[in-house]
């Protein structure tokens, strides 16, 4: 079973406008971390925000929210007021076994699209 | 905030050449680095976890002999792709473990290296 999905290939979203997008994960560790990285055309990973399992309220930063439903296993990325530079692959990631002596790694999904209409 | 560079951002060469790509933490020190791969409109794939000072750790399907990763410093690894294909043509992406940063915030991406075998 994969371990982060992310069932929207693309989305659109007018300009100003916010856009949810959604990632669900699997995993049985009580201690992981959740990520959103954004990617521009030029490649580079720009991290976004970050959700701790154990963190007791929903990240945000700036425009970006973390919806986390850690009961349903979700943690849906919110960009309010949408702007054209916004447009970009979209990427959720995980990190298991935050407590122990884990590798480090982070699982990402496949990615979403975001195309942001003038 | 910390960061990484690679070199070179783009390189093309020849089928059977071997090709070496370095990745540089540039204001912190890094025990661990990851190497990934990415496919066209495909998501990152882990393939190795460097450690400094000792022999990296492959994802399995990837081919040791063929990506040697070196980690020789705190601040540097690098990936040499040895007798390249055309379908090792990719977007090669390295992260380094902050180990002095908190869980949000202590992985940080190079921008990635584009390789072209002809």
């Amino acid at each position: 079973a994969q371990k982060i999905t992310q069932t929207q290939p693309g989305m659109f979203v007018q300009e100003k406008e916010a856009v949810t997008l959604d990632c669900t994960y699997d995993t049985s560790d009580p201690s992981y971390g959740l990520f959103w990285y954004k990617q521009p055309s030029s490649g580079e990973m720009i991290f976004l925000i970050y959700q701790g399992s154990y963190d007791q309220q929903n990240a945000t930063e700036g425009r970006y929210s973390l919806n986390f439903q850690k009961a349903r296993k979700s943690a849906n990325l919110v960009i309010s007021a949408s702007q054209l530079g916004d447009s970009a692959m979209y990427f959720c990631a995980m990190r298991e076994s935050l407590s122990g002596a884990g590798s480090y790694q982070l699982t990402f999904g496949k990615g979403t699209k975001l195309s942001v209409i003038p | 905030g910390a960061v990484v560079s690679q070199h070179p951002s783009w390189v093309i060469c020849k089928s059977g050449t071997s090709v070496k790509i370095e990745c540089r933490s540039l204001d912190f020190q890094a025990t661990t680095m990851f190497w990934y791969r990415q496919f066209p409109k495909q998501s990152l794939m882990l393939m190795a976890t460097s450690n400094e000072g000792s022999k990296a750790t492959y994802e399995q399907g990837v081919e040791k002999d063929k990506f040697l990763i070196n980690h020789a410093s705190l601040t540097l690894s690098t990936l040499t792709v040895t007798s390249a294909h055309p379908e090792d043509s990719s977007f090669y992406i390295c992260s380094a473990r902050n180990t002095a940063g908190r869980m949000y915030n202590e992985q940080f991406f190079g921008p990635g290296t584009r390789l072209t075998v002809l």
